[in-house]
């Protein structure tokens, strides 16, 4: 088993629809991750989250230490949004570990 | 600020081959790092430099090795390129140390490689 797991691994929309993407984990970790990689391969981090709740503009992030469970989520999706997003968690101590990503598809 | 970058973008080498992956960051970080990233799996790394004069091995070092030049500096060497080192390479730096978490990581455009 992934030490990190994303669900769906594919998820199409359609525009102005609220999404959620989640992450669950099975180790302790000092940081939560959210990566979003560009359709041209760019990656840009999003969110690192320890506790609680990170909003940025339509993006929204929660974690829950105890249930090891992360979600993103977008608000009034637009097609720009179509993209791989990424869950990575740092164990303390530790390198970072990436799930395979979540495909994002949001249709006009 | 240029942020994080890579060279070459693009690569095809034939097996037995040899190269040298170029990064560089302008952000005055301490930490970087060498991902590659294959269909069907997460970003793994390969080796890390949590500070100028230290080197780590990351989760899959075989095959590589890695060389902090400067603090700007982190470049990827394949000896003898294999098919299996085909993938896409992704450097990355961040402020903080990787025991720490790592804080935010930027990330630089890629190289796609490809091992004939």
């Amino acid at each position: 088993k992934n030490e990190v797991e994303q669900s769906p691994q594919n998820l199409t929309a359609q525009e102005g629809e609220f999404i959620t993407i989640n992450c669950s984990y099975s180790v302790g970790i000092s940081a939560l991750h959210w990566l979003q990689q560009h359709p041209g391969g760019g990656i840009v981090s999003l969110f690192m989250l320890s506790s609680g709740k990170k909003k940025h503009g339509r993006l929204i992030a929660t974690i829950n230490i105890q249930e090891k469970h992360s979600s993103l989520h977008i608000t009034a999706s637009h097609p720009r949004d179509s993209a791989v997003y990424i869950c990575a968690v740092a164990a303390s101590g530790s390198r970072l570990t990436f799930g395979e990503g979540t495909q994002l598809t949001v249709n006009p | 600020n240029a942020g994080v970058t890579q060279t070459p973008k693009f690569q095809v080498l034939k097996t037995g081959q040899s190269m040298t992956l170029q990064c560089a960051q302008d952000m005055n970080h301490n930490s970087m790092y060498w991902y590659r990233q294959d269909p069907g799996m997460g970003l793994r790394l390969i080796y890390y430099s949590a500070s100028e004069g230290t080197t780590d091995k990351g989760e899959v070092p075989n095959g590589y090795n890695v060389s902090r030049l400067n603090k700007r500096e982190f470049s990827l060497r394949l000896e003898s390129a294999a098919p299996s080192q085909t993938s896409v390479y992704f450097c990355a730096s961040s402020k903080t140390h990787p025991a720490s978490g790592g804080g935010t990581q930027y990330f630089g455009p890629g190289t796609r490689l490809t091992v004939l």
